[in-house]
């Protein structure tokens, strides 16, 4: 059965601080994808990433950074120098790679940015 | 381009009533998706339909939960009778497909807060 785990419920950062958002994920299946989406006060789900298992490299998109290790099923998220527009919930999600794509995801972790 | 549409945006209804809610996709996704968010918890998938076949339905309470998509774009879910756990976030998302050589990211709508009394 598929999996994903963000032990971190709520986490409270000071602006221009840099923090990390953990996502553990279970799987058999040997091709799956991993994505992080967020989540604003307004509700709708935004995109961020998406990764495949074979490819392991890390991902730098401006201050958002992405660390995936198939050795211990994480595929972190962090923010460099948080800003108060960060604040939001960050969903993990996991689906198979092949047949039906059907996204699992995780119970996200609130980030609150003070300014 | 044009995102989700959903609506209506909030619902209140009392227990043992129904309620429907629509959504419209972006224009060219083969694939819809509806899930059920409730406060504090990730979106859980209710059904995906591929154009205007379900693919996955396995977690749609079906005694109680409908959902269509006859011309294959957009989109009802209804509830009827409505139950207090029924009480949530209904997202719609939609991506280019479901299946088959590689992926696409899924495109949320901004969904329905669901009340129920």
């Amino acid at each position: 059965a598929q999996k994903v785990t963000q032990a971190q419920t709520e986490i409270s950062v000071v602006e221009k601080e840099d923090v990390t958002l953990d996502c553990v994920y279970e799987t058999r299946d040997t091709t799956y994808y991993l994505f992080w989406y967020k989540q604003p006060p307004s509700g709708e789900l935004v995109f961020l990433i998406r990764r495949n298992s074979f490819d392991e490299q890390n991902e730098i998109s401006g201050r958002y950074s992405w660390n995936f290790q198939k050795s211990t099923s994480s595929f972190n998220f962090t923010i460099t120098a948080s800003q108060v527009v960060d604040s939001a919930v960050y969903f993990c999600a996991l689906t198979k790679g092949s047949g039906t794509y059907k996204y699992i995801f995780g119970t996200g972790t609130r980030l609150k940015v003070l300014a | 381009e044009a995102g989700v549409a959903q609506s209506p945006r909030y619902k209140i209804i009392e227990k043992r009533q129904s309620v429907a809610f629509w959504c419209n996709p972006i224009s060219g996704h083969a694939t819809l998706y509806w899930y059920q968010q409730i406060l504090g918890q990730g979106p859980k998938l209710l059904i995906q339909f591929q154009n205007n076949g379900v693919v996955d339905d396995s977690q749609l309470p079906k005694d109680r939960f409908s959902a269509e998509r006859l011309k294959g774009v957009d989109s009802t879910l209804k509830i009827q009778p409505a139950k207090l756990e029924d009480s949530a976030v209904y997202l719609c998302a939609s991506s280019l497909r479901a299946a088959g050589v590689g992926i696409n990211e899924q495109f949320f709508g901004p969904g329905t807060r669901l009340t129920v009394l």
